[in-house]
């Protein structure tokens, strides 16, 4: 069974300092893997996917199949960096539809002034 | 730009009452879902739906039911609604084949008393 584990419900930086928010899976095949952000009284939107190996707003994630680890990285924290951060996984074996994510729990980052 | 609206914001239903959540997107996507987001649990998948008519179980169905009449509507039903349902509801679809993400509506908090 697929499994998505992120060890941290609360992150607190400060401004200016480096953020990992991390994620490690469980997962037979190849996934598909992806940062989900959600900021105050807004939806749950797409930051980015890592078979795209873009950055968005500076954050940045690398697929890492050794460690089966996608950790999301910032170099310098922003105040509106703050939110909470969702890593998922999708993959040919997610189901009867494979467009199914399976999400781990989230970790609220909170960067402080 | 994907449009997925959710009936309503806020919700605040009795013990015992059947509740309809409703959710509408108007990107032609094939895949909807419906998933209730609670803190330290993360998102959980309640059901999703890959076409008209078709419906598949996510991970914690019981108690719920869906319905997908219309390729655009895509209903949460709770047929006795109970305060362990007590939730934010979250709508998403997912389109073309090559693309697994998702778009969220903007959640409905229900309130069970």
């Amino acid at each position: 069974a697929q499994r998505v584990t992120q060890p941290e419900k609360l992150l607190s930086v400060f401004k200016g300092a480096p953020v990992e928010l991390k994620c490690n899976y469980s997962y037979s095949g190849s996934p598909e893997l992806f940062w989900y952000v959600q900021y105050s009284r807004q939806r749950l939107q797409l930051l980015l996917r890592h078979i795209s190996r873009e950055s968005i707003k500076g954050f940045t994630a690398d697929l890492n199949k050794g460690e089966t680890s996608f950790h999301l990285k910032k170099p310098f924290a922003q105040e509106e960096d703050s939110a909470m951060y969702y890593c998922a996984l999708s993959g040919p074996d997610s189901g009867a539809g494979s467009y199914q994510l399976t999400f781990g729990k989230g970790t609220k980052l909170s960067v402080i002034p | 730009d994907v449009k997925v609206t959710q009936s309503s914001r806020y919700l605040v239903k009795r013990t015992g009452e059947k509740v309809f959540l409703e959710c509408v997107q108007d990107m032609d996507h094939e895949n909807m879902f419906w998933y209730r987001q609670d803190p330290g649990l993360g998102l959980r998948l309640i059901y999703f739906s890959y076409d008209v008519k078709m419906k598949e179980k996510g991970d914690i169905p019981e108690g719920y039911s869906v319905s997908r009449e219309k390729k655009e509507r895509f209903s949460l039903i709770l047929e006795s609604a109970s305060t362990n349902q007590t939730s934010m509801y979250l709508c998403a679809t997912a389109g073309p084949a090559y693309s697994y993400e998702q778009y969220f509506g903007p959640g409905t908090r229900l309130t069970v008393t």
